[in-house]
């Protein structure tokens, strides 16, 4: 079935930029996203890209697209200590209304 | 603003109890999904809801179930809790067409002792 991967934990001093990868299976997705969750909250949509895109840039977040490799990326410039939260990829199909989620990254925003 | 909310931030049950975990969105959603959080896990589809009385299961709704009588109103049911349901349970929402944005409750989180 689909899968969806990150890495586990991302640790950035503020004020740099940081990059949080994810690699997905299914080559049939419509959308791709990225979903911010802040400690003890529910998840909220940060971005998106259609897959037919290659970059998307929404202020200080820029997404790339890399659909060969099927890699996505999120880099947030000029990380600030409110960035530290649960970031999660996820991916839709045309044929369904599920998203499939990664197993979501920790950023940790150190002064 | 749009909204979905869930009965309890958090709860404590014990083993062999029955469980009911509501979920209530405002935004006349078709589909409706309830989802386990666990670390290192990411989320899991336990099950969802595409219409009134409609459901599917998802890829772990072994001892759930779950009840859509309204249009907004999305249940998720452990009829004998165990201790391995012990979890942060999210409800999502989202219509069928554009971006498919799901929009998340808070999370109950469940402890089974």
């Amino acid at each position: 079935g689909e899968d969806v991967e990150q890495s586990l934990f991302l640790s950035v001093r503020e004020g740099d930029s940081s990059v949080i990868n994810c690699t997905y299976t299914d080559s049939s997705s419509t959308y791709l996203y990225w979903y911010k969750q802040e400690p003890g909250a529910g998840l909220q949509l940060l971005t998106y890209i259609f897959s037919n895109m290659d970059m998307k840039q929404d202020q200080r977040l820029t997404v790339l697209l890399n659909k060969k490799d099927k890699h996505l990326s999120l880099r947030i410039a000029d990380t600030q200590t409110g960035d530290s939260a649960i970031y999660f990829c996820a991916e839709s199909s045309y044929n369904t209304d599920k998203l499939i989620f990664g197993t979501g990254t920790r950023l940790q925003v150190f002064p | 603003d749009v909204k979905v909310t869930q009965s309890s931030r958090y709860l404590v049950k014990r083993t062999g109890e029955k469980v009911f975990l509501e979920c209530v969105q405002d935004m006349d959603h078709e589909n409706m999904f309830w989802y386990r959080q666990d670390p290192g896990l990411g989320l899991r589809l336990i099950y969802f809801s595409y219409d009134v009385k409609m459901k599917e299961k998802g890829d772990i709704p072994e001892g759930y179930s779950v009840s859509r009588e309204k249009k907004e109103r999305f249940s998720l049911i452990l009829e004998s809790a165990s201790t391995n349901q012990t979890s942060m349970y999210l409800c999502a929402s989202t219509g069928t067409s554009g971006k498919r944005e799901q929009f998340f409750g808070p999370g109950t989180r469940l402890t089974v002792l």
